[in-house]
Order: structure tokens, then C-alpha cells, then sequence
């Protein structure tokens, strides 16, 4: 089955703008989770969500937020954007059914963003 | 706060070379343990887990022990090959927690 889609796979924006990214999880999958990749801090955590809602939350800013519809895909946006907001961001899915039952985590190509 | 402290990269060997990465981890308790892999220009990938203490992950000849006495979980190749060059993470996770990922060591093979 098609894996975790995520797009676009990169954009370039200007300082002070805001972005909008994109993931489609596997078929199936209720789970989304999104992580931040930078050279200088590794792999972050940003946000899980699961039937909709937000289950957990990262230590980022407001300016970082996320949704997820019914059909399960997931959008985050960043506001106001920053030169240090540049990274690489990926979306995993998961066939999780809640905190017991955590299920492995697929991850996408991730979007690269560069903030100029 | 939980973590992950990977060695140092990157890592460079000649090819049919022993790989050793080492990874330790700070936790109260006992997390479940992984090993990530990216490949240039993709996402991660799940090489290997463990979910209890002693249990030993293996995949793709890649093979790690969840050590509890040293909080370790150390990933070992006995012959690399040269499609093994990659990005390689340690990470934990506490049943449907986010990921904590160690900083990733960067792996070259040489023919």
C-alpha cells in the first residue's frame, strides 16, 4: 500500500510569511505525528494527532500549529515564519489505537522548507 | 528529561569493515528502543527495536541489545557494505509518546 505522502517535498518562503504542510498518512493509519529536522537540533517532536484531536504537543511555539480532518491527513502551519525556521519537516503515521497499543511509526520524505 | 546520546560522526570504514554505534539513553524506567535510518534525501526508516530489557533487536544483519545494566542499546554490523552509507538515529519512546531521538551518526562505507 502507498506510504506516508507528504507535500510539498520543498518551498522557499521570505521571512515573515506563513506555510502550509501537507501529509497524507498510510491507508488505515488514525495517527499523525510531525517532527522538526535541523542540523544544530536534531530530530523534535511537534505534535501527534489521533481521530482529530491533538494528543500530544512538542515545545514549540504557537506560531507552530497543526490539524488533522476526518479522513485522517494533516496539515501544520508556521506563522510568521523565521530564518531559524528552516529544516526539514516529516510526518509519521501510525496504526495506533491509543497509548497502549502505540503501533511502528512510517515516516514520509519529508518537506523541506528554506526561510530566506 | 528523557534522552539519547549517540557517538560522535561520522563514522567512515571500508567496506566488509565491524560497525559499532554506540547509544546510551537516560530514562526513569524502561522505554521501548529503536534504530532509524535515513538515506540521503529520504525520511526515516525503523531498522531495528527492542520493547524489553535483554530482548535483541536484528534486521538487515544490524543487530542491538537492550542493555537495562548500562542503559544501552549499542547497534553492531559484522561485515558493512557500501549501500549501508546512511544516517543512523537511536531513539526511545514510552508506549504512543512522541520519539526522543539521539543526534544521529552519520555512517560512510568506502569500497
Amino acid at each position: 500500500k502507498a506510504g506516508v505522502t507528504q507535500t510539498p517535498r520543498y518551498l522557499i518562503k521570505t521571512r515573515g510569511q506563513q506555510v502550509t504542510l501537507s501529509c497524507s498518512p498510510i491507508s488505515g493509519h488514525r495517527s499523525v505525528s510531525w517532527y522538526q529536522q535541523t542540523p544544530g537540533q536534531g530530530l523534535q517532536f511537534l505534535f501527534e494527532y489521533f481521530s482529530e484531536t491533538q494528543r500530544n504537543k512538542g515545545n514549540f511555539p504557537g506560531r507552530f500549529s497543526g490539524r488533522q480532518f476526518s479522513n485522517s491527513r494533516s496539515e501544520m502551519n508556521v506563522s510568521t515564519l523565521e530564518l531559524g525556521d528552516s529544516a526539514l519537516y516529516l510526518c509519521a503515521s501510525s496504526s495506533s489505537k491509543g497509548q497502549a497499543a502505540p503501533g511502528e511509526l512510517f515516516f514520509g520524505e519529508g518537506s523541506r522548507l528554506t526561510v530566506l | 528529561g528523557d534522552s539519547v546520546t549517540q557517538m560522535e560522526g561520522p563514522v567512515t570504514l571500508s567496506e566488509e569493515a565491524f560497525l559499532t554505534i554506540n547509544c546510551t539513553y537516560t530514562a526513569t524506567g524502561y522505554p521501548s528502543l529503536f534504530w532509524y535510518v535515513q538515506y540521503p534525501g529520504e525520511g526515516l526508516q525503523l531498522l531495528l527495536k527492542a520493547t524489553k530489557a535483554d530482548d535483541k533487536g536484528s534486521n538487515k544483519g544490524f543487530e542491538a541489545t537492550y542493555r537495562k545494566e548500562t542503559t544501552s542499546f549499542h547497534l553492531e554490523k559484522g561485515s558493512v557494505q557500501v549501500s549501508d552509507s546512511a544516517v543512523y538515529f537511536c531513539a526511545l519512546r514510552w508506549g504512543a509518546q512522541k520519539l526522543v531521538f539521539g543526534q544521529g551518526t552519520r555512517l560512510t562505507i568506502n569500497p
